[in-house]
């Protein structure tokens, strides 16, 4: 069964420093999503991308954050200044949304874990 | 705001008992679905629930959708060792299909 890649499985980073976390969504897959978790606490949304375009983001995305799809497959989520607070599990998602899988829930890569030190 | 909410937050159950796990939601979503979450691992789609009435069989885990009662349920019976894991509900929020997630639900099932 196809599956949504997440590549490192860890990243430790000094504050401040720039982060990228990338994604391999499933091929045929329309939608792509960021999502993070702090320890012990409940998925949060980040950002939803269609069409090459963030079509929506949470109060979270703030300027510090940025995503891409540099070319037909990768999926990136960039946080330019690192902090404290953003040490959490970072997962991509995504899902095809047409026809016959319109309601199929998002498909979730195992996750990178970010600590910033 | 769509808030989605969970209880309890933490289940410690014995093997061989049935016990419910709840969540309830705030507005109107035509979608839900239930994720498991093992420790340090992602998230595993178990059930999607379309409809009001719509019941769900997995194994030991029943799942059940109110849309009128904005309220979902997991009914496990006879728990086993294996279910142990943190079960999260969500609902679909906003034109972008984006996930906004319930507190979850620590279910520890002792031998």
């Amino acid at each position: 069964e196809p599956e949504v890649t997440q590549t490192p499985s860890h990243q430790v980073t000094q504050m401040g420093q720039e982060v990228i976390l990338r994604c391999v969504p499933i091929s045929n897959h329309l939608y792509f999503y960021w999502y993070r978790q702090i320890l012990g606490q409940k998925v949060e949304f980040l950002v939803s991308f269609y069409n090459n375009e963030i079509s929506e983001k949470s109060e979270i995305f703030d300027d510090q954050f940025s995503v891409e799809r540099p070319d037909g497959s990768n999926f990136t989520l960039k946080i330019r200044s690192t902090k404290l607070e953003d040490s959490a599990m970072y997962f991509c998602a995504s899902v095809d949304p047409r026809g016959a899988y319109s309601n199929q829930p998002q498909h979730f890569g195992d996750g990178t874990r970010l600590s910033i030190l | 705001e769509l808030k989605v909410e969970q209880n309890p937050l933490f289940l410690s159950m014995q093997e061989g008992k049935n016990y419910t796990i709840y969540c309830n939601y705030s507005t109107t979503s035509d979608r839900l679905y239930w994720y498991r979450q093992d420790p340090g691992k992602s998230l595993e789609s178990l059930f999607v629930l379309l409809s009001n009435g719509a019941v769900k069989q997995e194994g030991r885990l029943m799942a059940s959708l109110d849309t009128k009662a904005r309220l979902s349920t997991i009914h496990i019976t006879a728990a086993v060792h294996d279910l142990s894991a943190t079960y999260f509900c969500a609902v679909v929020g906003g034109a972008t299909n984006k996930l906004i997630f319930g507190t979850g639900t620590l279910l520890a099932v002792q031998p």
